[in-house]
């Protein structure tokens, strides 16, 4: 089946830091979306993007579709101590796939 | 605007009782989702209803679990009857259009 492989699986960091993750896979997707979870929570949108190449940003976050479709990635820029959490990218339409995930960790 | 709201948000059962949860969607989403996380493992889709009716149920583990969405409003999902590899937490989403789906805080049920 389909499977999104993200990198790194966790991250430590120092608060101000930019932080980078990215999320590969082996299909093709049309949609790839990013979302964070918060403990007790559930997934948060943070960013949708629909065109290869396309370079959205959301505030602090940044995020580009692979011109192959089959990646992506996200940058956070000066993290925060609420940046804490998992960040999951997703592809697809109706049926998300997910990624494994990034726990992210600020160290103030 | 209400968000996606689920219960319970924990339930502990035995093994082989029966379970139900409920989903309460985004008011005027007509898209309903169920996903699950297992222990460690990816979010996985279970399925999708388009008002009341099945569009995939493809991700569905077995005939144990039965989701309905009776009138196109809440939906529920049983588990009867459950096994210790259904502990996971379920998550309800919903949407108007596909690719963004608003998602629950999800339930945790622990199968003993």
């Amino acid at each position: 089946g389909q499977q999104l492989n993200q990198s790194p699986q966790s991250m430590f960091i120092q608060e101000g830091e930019d932080v980078s993750m990215n999320c590969t896979s082996s299909s093709i997707f049309n949609t790839w979306l990013w979302y964070k979870q918060d403990p007790g929570e559930g997934p948060v949108l943070l960013i949708a993007l629909y065109k290869a190449g396309e370079l959205t940003s959301n505030g602090r976050l940044t995020a580009q579709f692979g011109i192959t479709r089959k990646d992506s990635f996200l940058n956070i820029s000066a993290s925060i101590p609420s940046d804490v959490g998992i960040y999951f990218c997703a592809g697809g339409g109706n049926k998300l796939t997910f990624g494994t995930g990034t726990q992210l960790k600020v160290e103030l | 605007e209400a968000g996606v709201t689920q219960f319970p948000s924990h339930s502990v059962i035995e093994k082989g009782q029966t379970v139900t949860l409920r989903c309460d969607p985004i008011s005027g989403h007509d898209n309903l989702y169920w996903y699950r996380r297992v222990m460690g493992k990816e979010i996985k889709f279970l399925l999708h209803f388009v008002k009341e009716s099945k569009q995939d149920e493809s991700g569905m583990p077995n005939n144990r679990f039965l989701a309905e969405r009776t009138g196109g409003t809440y939906s529920t999902l049983k588990v009867q009857p459950a096994e210790l590899e259904d502990s996971g937490v379920y998550f309800c989403a919903s949407s108007r259009s596909p690719n963004e789906q608003f998602f629950g805080p999800g339930t945790r049920l622990t199968v003993l």
